[in-house]
């Protein structure tokens, strides 16, 4: 069974980097699979960030693209994010995930538990 | 971008059958997953390809695509369904959720 966990500090300030690091269990990342991050706003819906593959390639959301920095840390079996200039709208629970892809359709299959993060001074 | 829609709440009694819809522009064309999120849990795969059950997701859940709507239908809902559901496709290499839609179970 595939199992995710984020780790990582709850508390940014603002105009700082949020780091962030997914470890997997159950799976070799380097095996395959692109692997990626999700966030949620308290009361709200959700927001894909980006994936990332073992071997470097990445998607990301046009929205966020120009503060992502996302890498994979095959050795230890896992992934990171890094999202810089933050500010308030960036808090918000950040989920891990693998990204599955099917039917022509791509989609996180199994998520992390999640890890709330705020930007605040 | 690409956008969907949920109604943003559905309420149901308990052993009835629920419907939520997902809507977009030639929404058929796409294959469109479902995800179920329990209070103060993360989201899990309900539905996936449209129509396809994950291992371990129970039969009452089924789903739909055509036009442009997809629909989740939950049948015999139970109390334990009561959750926020969205929809979600892949769509410019990227992933897209709806908004959501809460399901109460009354």
């Amino acid at each position: 069974q595939v199992q995710l966990r984020e780790s990582g500090p709850g508390l940014v300030k603002p105009s700082g980097t949020l780091s962030l690091t997914c470890g997997v269990s159950g799976y070799s990342i380097s095996s395959g699979f692109y692997w990626g991050w999700i966030r949620q706003p308290p009361g709200k819906g959700l927001e894909w960030i980006g994936s990332v593959y073992h071997g470097g390639s990445t998607f990301y959301n046009p929205s966020l693209k120009s503060r992502i920095i996302t890498s994979v840390d095959t050795s230890n079996n896992q992934f990171s994010l890094k999202l810089s200039s933050v500010t308030a709208a960036d808090t918000a629970v950040y989920y891990c995930a693998r990204k599955n892809c099917t039917g022509g359709n791509c989609y996180p299959d199994y998520w992390g538990q999640g890890t709330l993060v705020t930007v605040s001074s | 971008s690409y956008e969907l829609t949920q109604p943003p709440s559905v309420t149901v009694s308990p052993g009835q059958t629920a419907s939520i819809t997902c809507s977009g522009y030639k929404l058929g064309d796409k294959y469109v997953c479902w995800f179920q999120q329990r209070p103060g849990h993360s989201p899990a795969l309900v539905i996936y390809e449209n129509d396809e059950r994950p291992s371990g997701i129970p039969e009452r859940f089924s789903g739909s695509n055509s036009g442009n709507t997809a629909t989740l239908t939950i049948s015999g809902t139970q109390a334990m369904d009561e959750a926020d559901y969205y929809c979600q496709v892949w769509d410019s290499s990227t992933v897209v959720f709806a908004g959501g839609t809460k399901l109460t179970v009354l």
